[in-house]
């Protein structure tokens, strides 16, 4: 099983700030298999960022996804209030589907 | 606009079983594969099953598997999952998400609010 692991755990960061959340795997993914989440308590997580780097529909340009392999980012620029949340990255392989343990993004 | 709305969670004792639903709106159900996810109290997210759109294709975490049994209703646009022998650990929020694709794929393009499983005595 693929495990993926985030970094850091916390963020704190200013509404306007740049904030960049790391997801490393333990080997390699596919690219088109890499995808990012945005969950706030109580509410449904909603899909950000599908096959590393595609924006799913509705989705702000300040989010902005890269990487391949092993090592993965997301980047969202400019803080807006309602990004304050926690974040997940998922890959999926031989049909199983692995999450990171999550990133929060807290206002400091 | 896709909607995903489970209910039956509770409380149950261990070694008990609970039966989780679905009710899926504003897409054409019978043509997607969903998946149940789920989320354990301070922890992060674990998948436990899919099902393809035609019901034949299911899969699950080795974490539930002989235990849980997914399955869906395509006249009722509704998911179930069976989960029998629980345990503590299966103790979450178990949600609902949808695939964009008729077979279980990458990703999950939209997810429900959850609903609640206590596993205790």
């Amino acid at each position: 099983e693929i495990v993926l692991t985030q970094s850091p755990g916390t963020l704190s960061l200013s509404p306007g700030e740049s904030a960049t959340l790391s997801c490393r795997a333990s080997q390699s993914v596919s690219s088109s298999y890499l995808a990012w989440y945005q969950h706030k308590p109580g509410q449904a997580p909603r899909l950000l960022i599908s096959g590393t780097s595609s924006r799913a529909t509705g989705i702000p340009d300040r989010f902005s996804g890269s990487g391949s392999g092993t090592d993965f980012t997301l980047t969202i620029s400019r803080l807006e209030p309602e990004d304050f949340a926690v974040y997940y990255c998922q890959q999926y392989s031989a049909l199983t589907w692995t999450f990171g343990q999550g990133t929060k993004v807290e206002i400091k | 606009e896709v909607q995903l709305l489970e209910s039956g969670g509770g409380l149950v004792q261990p070694g008990g079983s609970l039966r989780l639903s679905c009710v899926a709106s504003g897409f054409t159900f019978s043509s997607y594969a969903l998946s149940w996810v789920r989320q354990s109290p301070g922890k992060g997210l674990e998948w436990v099953s899919a099902i393809g759109a035609s019901t034949t294709r299911t899969n699950y975490a080795d974490s539930v598997k002989g235990r849980f049994t997914i399955s869906r209703d395509n006249s009722m646009n509704t998911l179930h999952l069976q989960m029998n022998s629980l345990r503590g650990e299966d103790t979450a929020v178990y949600y609902c998400a949808k695939h964009p694709t008729h077979v279980p794929s990458a990703y999950f393009d939209f997810w429900g609010q959850g609903t609640l499983v206590t596993v205790s005595s």
